[in-house]
């Protein structure tokens, strides 16, 4: 079976650090293209950033609000792919989803994780 | 970056009745490799997003065939023939061409009356 399963989310104090991984199975991960979406609460949806397979150069692209302070990374050997979080604000408070376009085109996200819990507060 | 827009923002349907939701585009999404990178998607309630329809108008496997999608260029529609109760939920559409960002609309919320 297909599966995106996304841990380590918590609650962290603002200017603080938050890792978060997404362990993937039921198919060749180190093909795929990645990508992190997240969701305020109440909110709509919000592209975060999107590393590529290494075969593809293993590049990473990022959106405006978390360039520089977020990071993207990938362990083909492990499956899982990574979102370190540093300099968190109360802003980055969502639900964090990895996903990927597996059976479609690449972009086209029809594989998501559940969803892990990032709060951000003092 | 591209700003989807989409219309209604909510919208309340009788089961069996029709649906429209519009999306459109800042710039074209049609790509030099003549395909139109828009997607569309369903949160259902407590629910990860789903991909319902990719580059316009192909249906992802599963997606009933009540969902359509359709258009061109910069303005975008999504159909459902005949709604059902288990259609409820937020719709999203999504560019995918001018990359990064990939972005969203901002949702369309849809409830059965």
């Amino acid at each position: 079976e297909v599966q995106l399963v996304e841990s380590g989310g918590g609650l962290v104090k603002p200017g603080g650090s938050l890792r978060l991984s997404c362990a993937a199975s039921g198919f060749t991960f180190s093909n795929a293209w990645m990508s992190w979406v997240r969701q305020a609460p109440g909110k709509g949806l919000e592209w975060v950033g999107r590393i590529k397979s290494k075969t593809d150069g293993g590049t990473t692209d990022y959106a405006a609000p978390v360039k520089g302070r977020f990071t993207i990374s990938r362990d083909d050997s492990k499956n899982t792919l990574y979102l370190q979080m540093n300099s968190l604000k109360t802003e980055d408070t969502a639900v964090y989803y990895c996903t990927t376009g597996l059976f479609t085109v690449p972009d086209a996200f029809d594989i998501w994780g559940q969803g892990t819990m990032v709060t951000v507060s003092s | 970056d591209i700003v989807m827009t989409q219309t209604p923002l909510s919208l309340s349907v009788t089961p069996g009745q029709p649906a429209s939701i519009s999306c459109k585009s800042s710039q074209s999404l049609l790509h030099s490799d003549g395909k139109t990178y828009l997607y569309w998607y369903l949160q259902k309630p407590g629910q990860s997003p789903q991909l319902l329809i990719y580059e316009v108008s192909s249906r992802f496997s599963g997606v009933p065939d009540r969902f359509s999608g359709s258009g061109s260029g910069t303005d975008f529609t999504l159909k459902i023939s005949r709604v059902e109760a288990e259609d409820v939920g937020v719709y999203y559409c999504m560019q995918g061409i001018h990359l990064p960002p990939y972005t969203f609309g901002q949702g369309t919320k849809l409830e059965i009356k």
